[in-house]
């Protein structure tokens, strides 16, 4: 089955605390992507990778940092969290760029509480 | 001012009305265009790609203008199952850089 997957679904952590959300995908996809969403916001883009080891910032990328080392794995780093990264986060994922009409898939979403 | 603005909604609708949805947006380099669906807090979902041509896909009917930077979507004959929070996408940089809009919920009521 073609799925994006990320892990943990839930997490409560305290400020300061390094933390990775890890994002994967089975379909071969060459472009991913991660957002977050807030309420009144919508989801805002904070970082996306066209291919292994291209990676560009998305609108909203202070506090965060990712990887691409592997084609199938683009994990989310927050090396100190803060409160104002409380948020649900999403992974996603597509062939070739999102200019196309193919259609991007979304991982189920982490939802993530900063204490 | 946000790049993509939507209606806030939310819309209450009885069962088998029609429905528009109405999108602008701010950057004239914006390059491709979406309308996504998303339940209560879970991932989004592809609705429908929208072209300046217009196109339909059922019940749904999506348009383009660049001109005046809008994109709507129209829901017709609508269903309980249409209840939903709709996104309004819009890409560009190359088409690596995606847009959402806040979102504009819907209810639909028997």
């Amino acid at each position: 089955e073609a799925q994006v997957t990320q892990n943990p679904r839930y997490l409560i952590t305290v400020t300061g605390k390094k933390l990775t959300v890890t994002c994967s995908q089975n379909m071969n996809h060459e472009y991913m992507s991660w957002y977050r969403q807030d309420p009144g916001l919508g989801l805002r883009q904070i970082y996306y990778s066209m291919n292994v080891e291209v990676t560009d910032k998305g609108d909203v990328p202070e506090g965060y940092k990712v990887s691409r080392k592997e084609k199938r794995n683009f994990p989310l780093i927050l090396e100190s969290p803060s409160p104002n990264q409380t948020s649900l986060y999403f992974c996603a994922s597509n062939h070739q760029s999102p200019a196309s009409t193919d259609t991007q898939y979304f991982g189920p979403g982490t939802r993530l509480t900063v204490l | 001012r946000k790049e993509v603005e939507q209606d806030p909604g939310p819309f209450n609708v009885p069962e088998g009305a029609t429905v528009a949805f109405n999108c602008t947006y701010s950057n004239s380099a914006s390059q491709s265009f979406f309308w996504y669906r998303q339940d209560c807090r879970k991932e989004p979902k592809l609705l429908m790609s929208v072209y300046s041509s217009g196109n339909e896909d059922g019940r749904f009917t999506a348009q383009l203008n660049r001109a005046s930077q809008y994109i709507s979507l129209l829901i017709r004959d609508s269903k309980l199952s249409d209840s939903a929070t709709y996104l309004c996408v819009v890409n560009r940089g190359g088409g690596f850089k995606t847009i959402f809009g806040a979102g504009t919920r819907l209810f639909v009521k028997a």
